[in-house]
């Protein structure tokens, strides 16, 4: 079955610590994977996608295929850091075609 | 340019009542859906449409309907609300379905008694 796990629901990091969070996924192809964010009284937006291979705000993602998990990683943490993070892979439905599935979401506190 | 814009953006509808939401874009995005967020859910995909005159259904399609009628407009009908459809609803669009990025719009929170 296909599935996105976020174990996390909420994380709380102090101001210049290491932020990781958690993004398991059970798929048996390779999926396009991303992460989109939520800051307060914004709307959702893309961070990063794996395919780009890009660091966006200090974030990286790396995709380790092996376990099937792409963690989103930042080394030192910013209070503007605190959001709403969803992890989203890209499936093939069941109809053939692809669309996003979100995870359950971790809401990240920085504390100061 | 505004993105993608949701009307309304609250609504409070009483067991039965029909309501429709109205979600425009103006980037000329082929593709549009409407999603539902529940509190521990993520987002939830009801519905979404590959082109003008198109639609299919989403992970949760039941109890909503949708129409395409126009590119730029994705409308989203709930017949008869319920109260498990208390949520906050999501529009959103892309150019393209295969790794493309959505551009969400605000929102609209919806409560039904």
């Amino acid at each position: 079955a296909q599935r996105v796990t976020q174990p996390e629901k909420l994380l709380s990091v102090f101001k210049g610590a290491p932020v990781e969070l958690k993004c398991n996924y059970s798929y048996s192809g390779s999926p396009e994977l991303f992460w989109y964010v939520q800051y307060s009284r914004q709307r959702l937006q893309l961070l990063l996608r794996h395919i780009s291979r890009e660091s966006i705000k200090g974030f990286t993602a790396d995709l380790n295929k092996g376990e099937t998990s792409f963690h989103l990683k930042k080394p030192f943490a910013q209070e503007e850091d605190s959001a709403m993070y969803y992890c989203a892979p890209d499936f093939i439905s069941n109809f053939g075609n692809e669309k996003l599935t979100f995870g359950t979401g971790t809401r990240l506190t920085i504390i100061p | 340019n505004a993105g993608v814009t949701q009307t309304p953006k609250f609504r409070v509808l009483k067991t039965g009542q029909s309501m429709t939401l109205l979600c425009a874009q103006d980037m000329n995005h082929e593709y549009m859906y409407w999603y539902r967020q529940d509190p521990g859910m993520g987002l939830r995909l009801i519905h979404y449409s590959v082109g003008e005159g198109t639609t299919a259904k989403g992970e949760v399609p039941d109890g909503y309907n949708v129409s395409r009628l126009k590119k730029q407009n994705f409308l989203l009908g709930l017949e008869s609300a319920a109260p498990s459809q208390t949520s906050v609803y999501f529009c959103a669009s892309s150019y393209g379905l295969s790794g493309a990025e959505q551009f969400f719009g605000p929102g609209t929170r919806l409560t039904v008694l």
